[in-house]
């Protein structure tokens, strides 16, 4: 079955403990991203990998590390989350060669720092 | 730079009501256009897209059509049901296959029955 994959589902946390959280998929997708979603402002983008080795930033991607070190995995790292880093957040993979390029999304994975 | 604008919700309505869920865009060029659903304690689905102009797309009842003229792709399902309640996100991308999404804010839909 293809999907994105995403864990942990849920993290409590708390200030200045690094934590990892995991994005898979087994749809061969060239590229990965990360958003993260809060109450009254979306969806927001905070970092991207057009392919292997190659990534880049969003539009929040403050506080927040990536790496793209294998096609199937892109890692959100927060080195020292603090607070304001509570949110819902979401991996997508899509192709990148034309006419397939609709997101895949991951389940989402809840993340509260305290 | 590129931008979505929808309207705010909750949208409530009965079971079997009409829906309509507006969505401007501001973009350049000739972006592509996407309605994603997310149901409660889910992620995202892409639910209906439009790669060009006066193409409708359509799925699950529900359908939208790029009218570049207004630059907008509202959403309508002719009747709705309580299934439906999610919160729908309209976003669009530059139509090259590096871009990224620009999503809306979403609108939360409530059914009742």
């Amino acid at each position: 079955e293809a999907q994105v994959t995403q864990n942990p589902r849920y993290l409590i946390t708390v200030t200045g403990k690094k934590l990892t959280v995991t994005c898979s998929q087994n749809m061969n997708h060239e590229y990965m991203s990360w958003y993260r979603q809060d109450p009254g402002l979306g969806l927001r983008q905070i970092y991207y990998s057009m392919n292997v080795e190659v990534t880049d930033k969003g539009d929040v991607p403050e506080g927040y590390k990536v790496s793209r070190k294998e096609k199937r995995n892109f890692p959100l790292i927060l080195e020292s989350p603090s607070p304001n880093q509570t949110s819902l957040y979401f991996c997508a993979t899509k192709f990148t060669t034309l006419p397939r390029n609709e997101q895949f999304f991951g389940p989402g994975t809840r993340l509260t720092v305290l | 730079g590129d931008s979505v604008t929808q309207m705010e919700g909750p949208v409530t309505l009965s079971e079997e009501a009409f829906l309509t869920i507006n969505c401007t865009y501001t973009a350049t060029g000739y972006p592509s256009l996407f309605w994603y659903v997310q149901y409660p304690g889910e992620g995202l689905q892409l639910l209906l897209k439009a790669t060009k102009a006066d193409d409708k797309g359509s799925n699950k009842g529900f359908e939208a059509t790029y009218r570049k003229e207004t630059t907008s792709f509202h959403l309508e399902k002719g009747s709705v049901q309580v299934s439906d309640s999610a919160v729908y996100f309209c976003a669009l991308s530059d139509g090259s296959g590096y871009s990224t999404l620009t999503f809306g804010k979403g609108t939360m839909l409530l059914v009742s029955p």
